[in-house]
């Protein structure tokens, strides 16, 4: 079975600080496939990085950056500068992969850690 | 590229009531998906279609609940009999289908139910 935790329930932070969003998985796979979703008061999950499992490169792009650790299950999630507009509910994800390198979209999410970004 | 459409955005019912969820896909998308999302937790799997073969439903998909793709194209999902535990966010996702990997969902902003 698979199972992502997300041990901060709530982060709130003053406008330019920078915050890490932890994530935590298990599974049985040797091949899977790692997700950040942001959700906006809108309701519409927005996807902001996948991950193969086989790839531990950290990863940036603009002020958001991914350190992924297979040896700990992590998968942490970093804002630089934080704004306004980070303000969001931010949910890990994992996806099995199939033999092959395929998956299908059937992801199991972390609880999710709702951030606020204050002005 | 009008991204995926849900209908309605918000639906009330009253307890034992029956209710039908609309969702309309990026139009080249082959794969369809339902989750299901309380308050405070993450999306949860329900079911996913590829083209009109429904090809896995999650055990939180009980014998009240059906959907439908006919075509291909948009989806259905119907609760009959509604319990108040039904009441959650339903979201729908769509993503095409690649040769090689599963890149990402595209998500829709959800149908919220409330069960009376």
């Amino acid at each position: 079975a698979q199972k992502v935790t997300q041990a901060q329930t709530e982060i709130s932070v003053v406008e330019k600080e920078d915050v890490t969003l932890d994530c935590v998985y298990e599974t049985r796979d040797t091949t899977y496939y790692l997700f950040w979703y942001k959700q906006p008061p809108s309701g519409e999950l927005v996807f902001l990085i996948r991950r193969n499992s086989f790839d531990e490169q950290n990863e940036i792009s603009g002020r958001y950056s991914w350190n992924f650790q297979k040896s700990t299950s992590s998968f942490n999630f970093t804002i630089t500068a934080s704004q306004v507009v980070d303000s969001a509910v931010y949910f890990c994800a994992l996806s099995e992969a199939r033999a092959g390198g395929t998956s299908y979209g059937k992801l199991t999410f972390g609880q999710g850690t709702i951030l606020t970004v204050h002005p | 590229d009008t991204g995926v459409s849900q209908n309605p955005r918000h639906k009330i019912t009253k307890r034992g009531q029956n209710v039908t969820f609309r969702c309309d896909p990026i139009s080249e998308h082959n794969r369809l998906y339902w989750y299901r999302q309380t308050l405070g937790q993450g999306p949860e799997f329900l079911t996913y279609f590829q083209n009109e073969a429904q090809l896995e439903k999650s055990r939180l998909l009980s014998d009240r609940f059906s959907a439908e793709r006919p075509k291909g194209s948009f989806s259905t999902l119907e609760i009959q009999r509604t319990e108040q535990g039904d009441s959650a966010m339903y979201l729908c996702a769509s993503s095409p289908l690649t040769g090689r990997s599963f890149e990402k969902l595209f998500f829709g902003s959800g149908t919220q139910l409330s069960v009376l």
